[in-house]
């Protein structure tokens, strides 16, 4: 089975620009949710959806935005780039939903991550 | 406020030795605990969780973590280290009232000596 991929691996912008990461989750898996990872950093929430809804927004600018489409695959989008939005973009998907463990419990896998680098 | 801290964001031991890296987490609540670990350019694995069914919780690869309510701490522990041990080691936690986000503790990189 395929686990959790992200698109692209790495990834170069230039200050002002804007990017749109890409998940697929796990197959079956309904939840995703999206962190930044800064360089010696541990990752920061930054949202979840389920079933198409934002679940849980992290303190991020509304330059973060994010969406989840109908194969649960979901898009981070980032707009005016600045350089401290250079970082690893984390993805996870878990299970959630009527009898699945409760999202508290739930393991989230993640994938491999995406490279932002802002210059 | 609810946080999580990981004492020494470096450890070091020799291949064989024993392995403790230290998680403590702030709230009045007992939350649910996860440790990762993190190889050089990959994502998150999880190693254990505690769900509250058992205080000691064994993982893959050796690894178990005990949770003491009383001292807020979720330590990780591995009785002999291997050099594959060897990476970045993320405490997380969902606390009560924001369970669908991961908070995550700053990380412990683990150096394995010959």
């Amino acid at each position: 089975d395929a686990g959790v991929t992200q698109s692209p691996t790495h990834l170069i912008k230039t200050r002002g620009q804007h990017v749109t990461l890409r998940c697929s989750p796990i197959s079956g898996h309904k939840s995703v949710s999206w962190y930044q990872q800064v360089l010696g950093q541990g990752p920061q929430f930054i949202f979840q959806y389920y079933e198409k809804e934002e679940r849980g927004r992290g303190n991020f600018p509304d330059r973060f935005s994010a969406r989840q489409f109908p194969n649960y695959s979901s898009e981070l989008n980032v707009n005016a780039l600045l350089l401290g939005d250079s970082a690893l973009y984390l993805c996870a998907s878990s299970l959630e939903g009527r009898g699945s463990l409760p999202l508290s419990l739930a393991e989230a896998f993640f994938g491999q991550g995406t490279r932002l680098t802002v210059v | 406020a609810q946080s999580v801290t990981q004492l020494g964001s470096h450890v070091s031991v020799s291949e064989g030795a024993l392995v403790l890296l230290r998680c403590n987490y702030s709230s009045s609540v007992p939350p649910y605990l996860f440790w990762y670990v993190q190889y050089p350019n990959q994502g998150l694995q999880l190693l254990l969780k505690y769900t509250s069914a058992a205080t000691l919780v064994k993982g893959i690869n050796g690894f178990e973590a005990e949770f003491k309510k009383s001292e807020t701490s979720f330590h990780l522990t591995k009785p002999s280290a291997h050099m594959s041990d060897a990476a970045e080691y993320f405490c997380a936690v969902r606390f009560s009232g924001s369970a669908r986000q991961l908070t995550f503790g700053s990380g412990t990189q683990l150096t394995v000596l010959p």
